[in-house]
């Protein structure tokens, strides 16, 4: 298992373009995040599944932004009419359900998107 | 709500020297709370983890974290830092509802390491 990867490491898209990024988490974990790092700040949570369902939403995810997780296994996040406030790192994790904080969570590398 | 301080964005300390990297919490129960590492190119990577158990907590590469309940802190420290250390440090809480917990990230805390 290679952990947590995310497709692709960089992204630069013009004002208005769609834009769609991939995370493939760890195989055995049911539960999949999606954070967004903007420069000089922490990560901010966006969106939590938990197997296929979208359990939760952050008010920061727009109408403009969508998630997805068919069959319970990789994730897309769509990013339609880009502005250029969406330039940050977009980072997916995963975890297992198992106990109290499962196991932990497990971050990928990161999609780092640049709206020019 | 569950909210963190991290009250240095940056530190510089020489190599060899002691690390504190400060950290207050704000929670409304008894919180969970993490350090994470994120190096250049590289994912975050959790240093330590609080969860009520012992409240000196050891993490990897030598560094440590005290719960402080009376201060609401949980400092970040290592006796004596490595060049490698240099990276951008997160305090962490998490926020339980729902059946799942959600990680709440300070502003992160760079950390520079001198010659």
């Amino acid at each position: 298992d290679t952990g947590v990867s995310q497709n692709p490491r960089h992204k630069i898209t013009k004002r208005g373009q769609n834009v769609t990024f991939r995370c493939d988490p760890i195989s055995e974990h049911n539960r999949l995040y999606w954070y967004r790092q903007t420069l000089g700040q922490g990560p901010e949570f966006l969106t939590y599944f938990q197997n296929e369902a979208q359990l939760e939403k952050s008010r920061l995810l727009s109408d403009r932004f969508s998630a997805e997780r068919p069959k319970g296994s990789f994730s897309t996040l769509e990013i339609q009419r880009t502005e250029q406030g969406d330039s940050a790192m977009y980072l997916c994790a995963s975890s297992s359900g198992q106990g109290y904080m499962g196991r932990g969570y497990t971050f990928g590398s990161g999609t780092r998107l640049t709206v020019v | 709500a569950q909210s963190v301080t991290q009250l240095d964005s940056h530190v510089s300390v020489s190599e060899g020297t002691p690390v504190l990297l400060r950290c207050n919490y704000s929670s409304s129960y008894s919180p969970s709370l993490f350090w994470y590492v994120q190096h250049p190119n590289k994912g975050l990577q959790l240093l330590l983890k609080y969860t009520s158990a012992a409240t000196l907590v050891k993490g990897i590469n030598g560094f440590e974290a005290e719960f402080k309940k009376s201060e609401t802190s949980f400092h970040l420290t290592k006796p004596s830092a490595h060049m490698s250390d240099a990276a951008e440090y997160f305090c962490v809480v998490t926020s339980f509802s729902g059946g799942y917990n959600k990680l709440i990230f300070g502003a992160g805390t760079r950390l520079a390491v001198h010659p």
